[in-house]
């Protein structure tokens, strides 16, 4: 039972135009949800995360939106840039307990 | 970057043999995680650990074993390598604490023919 999905296996976009990532969760007792970025051959970066008691988190270029009653989260990049281009998992947990990953999307920023 | 190191990068082994995976940290964080990551199904976790000698597992971990006897070193083992656990590994830490995100090591590519 895949608890967290990510439905787009890639994503290809212009660089300068927004990049929407997109994740759908099945447990609504997720209360903890993150993004990992992850380059070839390098571990997963944490990337930006939001408790379910806010729907919008920013950082920079990176915003992250809940939607709680959709059981869905996004990342928005904006402007996306050519070194955006990596593989990006959403991940959630409960109360602090083990992360549960998305299957991740690969984006590619094109010049 | 979080102080992890993995070891090795890379192995290449038969079926049957005994393998050992280490993940070494340096940010004396209590909490630790072995996961492995093949196509199609993002991360998953194999064991953890909330401090010395505390394991646990996690959805994947028939066919691995952990030990931890310091705080700074996460031992991932299979005792009889099979060709399913060819994988990519990677160790993780963590603060305890609610919303503490993970950091990553940058893996071990393991192969076994």
């Amino acid at each position: 039972d895949q608890q967290v999905k990510q439905n787009s296996p890639s994503l290809s976009v212009q660089e300068g135009r927004i990049s929407i990532l997109n994740c759908d969760y099945t447990n609504s007792m997720f209360d903890y949800f993150l993004w990992y970025k992850k380059y070839p051959a390098e571990g997963p970066t944490f990337l930006i995360s939001i408790s379910s008691i806010k729907d919008k988190n920013e950082d920079g270029r990176f915003t992250v939106f809940l939607n709680k009653s959709a059981k869905h989260l996004s990342l928005h990049i904006v402007p996306s840039q050519p070194g955006d281009s990596a593989v990006y998992f959403c991940a959630a947990s409960e109360r602090g307990s083990r992360l549960t990953f998305g299957e991740g999307t690969q984006l590619t920023v094109n010049p | 970057d979080a102080g992890i190191t993995q070891s090795p990068r890379h192995k290449v082994t038969e079926t049957g043999t005994p393998v050992t995976l280490r993940c070494h940290q340096t940010e004396n964080h209590r909490y630790m995680y072995w996961y492995r990551q093949d196509p199609g199904h993002g991360l998953r976790l194999i064991h953890y650990s909330y401090g010395v000698k505390d394991t646990d597992k996690g959805e994947v971990s028939d066919g691995y074993s952990v030990s931890r006897s310091k705080t700074e070193d996460f031992l991932l083992t299979l005792e009889s390598a099979t060709s399913s656990q060819t994988s990519v590994y990677f160790c993780a830490i963590s603060e305890p604490g609610l919303n503490q995100p993970q950091h990553f090591g940058d893996g071990t590519r393991l192969s076994i023919l």
